[in-house]
């Protein structure tokens, strides 16, 4: 069974940084392009990287560009988000998913909590 | 940035009724678009790809249609367990937007 399991989440004060990490198992990470979406709470879906399947080229949504770095490990099949200055508005769970054609997301993690407060 | 826009935001419905969700995108996207389903606490789970190929192992209650700005995402006779927020999202161009979800109550 395909499965994407994030950790590394929890409480973290503003202007603080957190690293999420994704682990893909029942697949290999290698060949696939990989994003991170995220949900604040009671809210909908944001999309928020994307990173090629070489690690090449990466996208990223507006609020978290130039905060926010994903990246990639294919030995360890599995991605990562650096989140450095955190502000409020990140609280959400976040969702490593993986880009199963064409931007289509496919499977979706369990989801990683973050939450910004002091 | 292409917007997303659903409607309705809401619907109730009765077990077997047909029930249809509207997807608008602000500018062209051919057929780059995806439904999603969510239930409470769940991570979202792909329904419906390229505006109207069935995901494997999807009910074929479920149906998606459309090209361009508009899109329809139809269950034929809802069911119980249909009931979530749907949300469609565009891949024609990044930044990758999702609409703001579309809550089905039975």
């Amino acid at each position: 069974e395909m499965q994407l399991v994030e950790s590394g989440g929890g409480l973290v004060q503003p202007g603080g940084s957190l690293r999420l990490s994704c682990a893909a198992s029942g697949f290999s990470v290698y060949g696939y392009e990989m994003n991170w979406v995220r949900q604040a709470p009671g809210k909908g879906l944001e999309w928020v990287a994307y990173i090629s399947s070489s690690g090449s080229t990466r996208h990223y949504g507006d609020s978290v560009r130039g905060r926010f770095t994903m990246s990639r490990d294919n030995a360890q099949n599995s991605v990562y988000l650096q989140m450095n200055s955190l502000r409020a508005e990140d609280t959400a769970v976040y969702y490593c998913v993986r880009d199963w054609i064409r931007d289509f997301f496919d499977p979706w993690g369990q989801g990683a909590l973050v939450t910004v407060s002091s | 940035d292409i917007q997303m826009t659903q409607s309705p935001s809401s619907v109730s419905a009765s077990v077997g009724d047909r029930v249809t969700i509207t997807c608008r995108a602000s500018q062209g996207i051919d057929n780059w678009l995806a439904w999603y389903q969510q239930k409470p606490g769940k991570a979202p789970k792909l329904l419906v790809y390229s505006a109207s190929s069935l995901q494997s192992g999807v009910p074929s209650r479920f149906s998606g249609s459309g090209s361009g700005t508009e899109f329809t995402l139809t269950i034929s006779s809802l069911q119980p367990e249909d009931s979530a927020t749907y949300y469609c999202q565009q891949s024609n161009s990044f930044p990758l937007t999702f609409g703001p979800g579309t809550k089905v109550d039975i």
